[in-house]
C-alpha cells in the first residue's frame, strides 16, 4: 500500500515563528502536493511538485514555500505564521496526472 | 478560472436509503474526475473515478455517472450503511496539467 506520511498530528505554534511541515511519501511518485482545508472551502492547493527540486505554485502560495531536496520528501515552510494560516494540512502524492492521489493524515495547526 | 461546485453542503439520511452529491465543473477540457472519501481525523482515501470516455462506473454500493454535456457528474451510494458517513468531495482533472479542482465537500450522515 501506498502511504503518506505526515511528520506531525497537531501542531501549536506562535505568531512569526518559522513552521516547517514535513512529508514522506514511499511509493516514488513523481508529484506531490501541499493542499490547505478550511470549512466550506474544499482543499486548495498551495503548492505542487512534479519533480526533485521543481516546484509550482497553487491557488494560495502567499506566506508559504516549499522544498522537494528528495523524491520522497517534500516540505511545506511557513516563513512567518500568522494567525490566519491556522487549518488543516494535507500533503498528497501520485504517479502522474490523471492518477489517484493519496494523501496523509493531515496535520491540524493552530497559530497563537 | 476552473471551478468545480458541488452540492449538497450537507445531506442526511435514513440507513438503507440512497445518497445522491452532485458536481459540475466549468473546464471542458476536463477528462479525469475522482470522488475522494474523507472520514474523521484522516486525509481523503479515493473511493472512484470516471474518465471522459466513460459515461458511468460501479463499484459495489458506489456508482459515479457523468454528463459531458452538461459537465455533471454525481455520486449516487445505495443502501447506506453508518460507516458511509464521512465528507465527500469530487474533483476535475485535465490530462497534461498538475491540478485537481476539488469541491467545497458534502457531509453525509447516515442515521441508524
Amino acid at each position: 500500500d501506498v502511504k503518506v506520511t505526515q511528520s506531525s498530528r497537531y501542531l501549536v505554534k506562535r505568531t512569526g515563528e518559522k513552521v516547517f511541515l514535513e512529508c514522506v511519501q514511499d511509493m516514488d511518485h513523481e508529484n506531490m502536493f501541499w493542499y490547505r482545508q478550511d470549512p466550506g472551502l474544499g482543499l486548495r492547493l498551495i503548492y505542487f511538485s512534479y519533480d526533485v527540486k521543481m516546484k509550482e505554485k497553487g491557488d494560495i502560495p502567499e506566506g508559504y514555500s516549499v522544498s522537494r531536496e528528495k523524491k520522497e520528501r517534500f516540505s511545506l515552510i511557513l516563513e512567518s505564521a500568522s494567525t490566519n494560516q491556522t487549518s488543516m494540512y494535507l500533503c498528497a502524492s501520485r504517479v502522474w496526472d490523471n492518477t489517484e492521489a493519496f494523501f496523509g493524515q493531515g496535520t491540524r495547526l493552530t497559530v497563537v | 478560472g476552473e471551478n468545480v461546485e458541488q452540492h449538497p453542503s450537507t445531506l442526511s439520511v435514513q440507513e438503507g436509503d440512497s445518497a445522491v452529491i452532485k458536481c459540475t465543473y466549468s473546464d471542458s477540457a476536463s477528462n479525469y474526475f475522482p470522488w475522494y472519501k474523507q472520514e474523521l481525523g484522516k486525509g481523503p482515501q479515493l473511493i472512484i473515478d470516471i474518465r471522459s470516455n466513460v459515461g458511468e462506473k460501479k463499484d459495489q454500493r458506489i456508482a459515479v455517472t457523468l454528463n459531458k454535456t452538461a459537465k455533471h457528474f454525481s455520486l449516487h451510494i445505495t443502501e447506506t450503511q453508518p460507516e458511509d458517513s464521512a465528507v465527500y468531495f469530487c474533483a476535475a482533472s485535465t490530462s497534461g496539467t498538475y491540478k485537481y479542482i476539488f469541491g467545497t465537500g458534502t457531509r453525509l450522515k447516515v442515521l441508524a
